[in-house]
């Protein structure tokens, strides 16, 4: 059964870098048929979609985040990872890692989720 | 502002039927991309309920049911069970952003 699992830092200042990794095990990265992305929640707010990447590198950004996001793959150790730059309060929040279908645009399988606060 | 409009709340009493409705444009739903719907329990990642419009994942109870028409989707639950109290979101793709995936705004239904 495919499993995500999120890690990195609960707590990153305001104008650093938020860094998070998903590790994907009982399945490959590198499948064609799926993308692999992260989708966040602001405390008490709906979901927003930060970006997605493909197995092969291709990256896909929510334009509203674009100039402050960087989504890699690693498939040597079947993770992808996000880098969040310049960060402010308004990124506080619950960060998803999950998987998406390529051919109808569904996330089938989502992680657990990581809580990110940003603050001094 | 969400790509797609939900109502913010709906609810009804025990054993009552309600509708959540999705509302998108010509460039998501009314373009005829699929809609997906999710159930978010509280603390808890979304769990998958709806998919392609219509179908349901295995072990969702047929009392969730959903559809499609032009630029909105809808999804209904019967039978509503204290349980079915959640936040739900309904998803699509949109084709004016390679890529995109955009949701709704989301719903919280209230058992009452």
């Amino acid at each position: 059964q495919l499993q995500l699992q999120e890690s990195g830092p609960g707590l990153v200042k305001p104008s650093e870098t938020l860094s998070l990794t998903c590790t994907v095990s009982g399945g490959s990265i590198s499948s064609s048929s799926y993308y692999w992305g992260w989708i966040r929640q602001p405390p008490g707010k709906g979901l927003e979609w930060i970006g997605s990447i493909y197995y092969s590198g291709s990256t896909y950004y929510n334009p509203s985040l674009k100039s402050r996001v960087t989504i890699s793959v690693d498939t040597s150790k079947n993770q992808f990872s996000l880098k969040l730059s310049s960060v402010t309060a308004a990124d506080t929040a619950v960060y998803y890692c999950a998987r998406r279908r390529d051919y109808d645009a569904l996330w089938d399988v989502w992680g657990q989720g990581t809580t990110v606060t940003v603050s001094s | 502002q969400s790509v797609l409009t939900q109502p913010p709340s709906v609810s009804g009493a025990p054993g009552q039927r309600v509708t959540i409705s999705c509302t998108g444009s010509s460039s998501n739903i009314g373009a005829g991309y699929d809609v997906h719907w999710y159930q978010q329990l509280p603390g808890t990642a979304p769990k998958l309920l709806i998919y392609g419009n219509s179908n349901r994942p295995s072990g969702v109870p047929d009392r969730f049911s959903g559809s499609k028409s032009g630029t909105s989707a809808s999804l209904a639950i019967t039978g509503l069970q204290a349980e079915d109290e959640a936040d739900y979101y309904c998803q699509s793709y949109d084709s004016s952003l390679s890529g995109s995936s955009v949701f709704g705004g989301g719903t919280k239904l209230t058992v009452l």
